[in-house]
């Protein structure tokens, strides 16, 4: 079975500092893995994918993640914060094997960004 | 439509009462996918669609819930005899088969008082 672990439920950057966001999965088979983020009040919406391409992936929205097979980690950044930025931010793993398909989801980590 | 619809986007309902849930995925689109989401649970699987079928109802909590796709187009999540813990945001997905880009609804708060 896939799953993911996202560090830290809460995170606080200042306007204008790096924002990285830490994802690490498990998964028997190689994964497909996602970034959504959640504005409040709001449906997901997908920032960006890595599908076994590129293992740096360029999202919306000035974010990126990198895949690294050998730390089993998709962490996202982004060089300089917005306020804008300030949401809900989930990594997803594909589920698959055995008819199944759908995403697994991390618990999400709540980005707060300091004026 | 331009985007995947939910319908109602909130809900209330009586403990003991039967509701449902509706879904309009993305036109064309053949895999759809329903997740719940509340606060201590996070974002949990509930069921997938490929057309009319279900190959994977493993994230249905209790035989209380149950999820049916005509046409290969719209969906509903019917929960029957709902309990306060059935409380959440229930989330609906789609995406084209081979593409699995999932574009999410905006979700029904469903409230069981």
């Amino acid at each position: 079975a896939q799953s993911v672990t996202q560090l830290g439920s809460h995170v606080s950057v200042s306007e204008g500092a790096l924002v990285l966001l830490r994802c690490n999965y498990s998964s028997s088979v190689p994964p497909y893995l996602f970034w959504y983020v959640q504005y409040p009040n709001q449906g997901l919406q997908l920032l960006l994918k890595y599908t076994s391409a590129a293992t740096l992936v360029k999202g919306i929205n000035g974010f990126e993640a990198e895949f690294k097979k050998s730390e089993t980690s998709f962490h996202l950044t982004k060089p300089s914060a917005h306020m804008s930025d300030a949401a809900e931010y989930f990594c997803a793993v594909r589920k698959s094997g055995g008819g199944a398909d759908g995403l697994t989801f991390g618990k999400g980590t709540h980005l707060i960004i300091q004026p | 439509g331009a985007g995947v619809s939910q319908s109602p986007s909130n809900k209330v309902t009586e403990k003991g009462k039967d509701v449902e849930l509706r879904c309009d995925p993305i036109s064309g689109h053949t895999a759809l996918y329903w997740y719940r989401q509340s606060l201590g649970q996070g974002l949990e699987f509930l069921i997938y669609f490929q057309g009319n079928s279900a190959p994977d109802k493993s994230g249905l909590p209790s035989d209380r819930f149950s999820a049916e796709r005509t046409g290969g187009s719209v969906s509903t999540l019917t929960i029957q005899r709902t309990q306060q813990e059935d409380s959440a945001v229930y989330l609906c997905a789609s995406s084209r088969d081979s593409q699995f880009e999932a574009f999410f609804g905006q979700g029904t708060r469903l409230t069981v008082v």
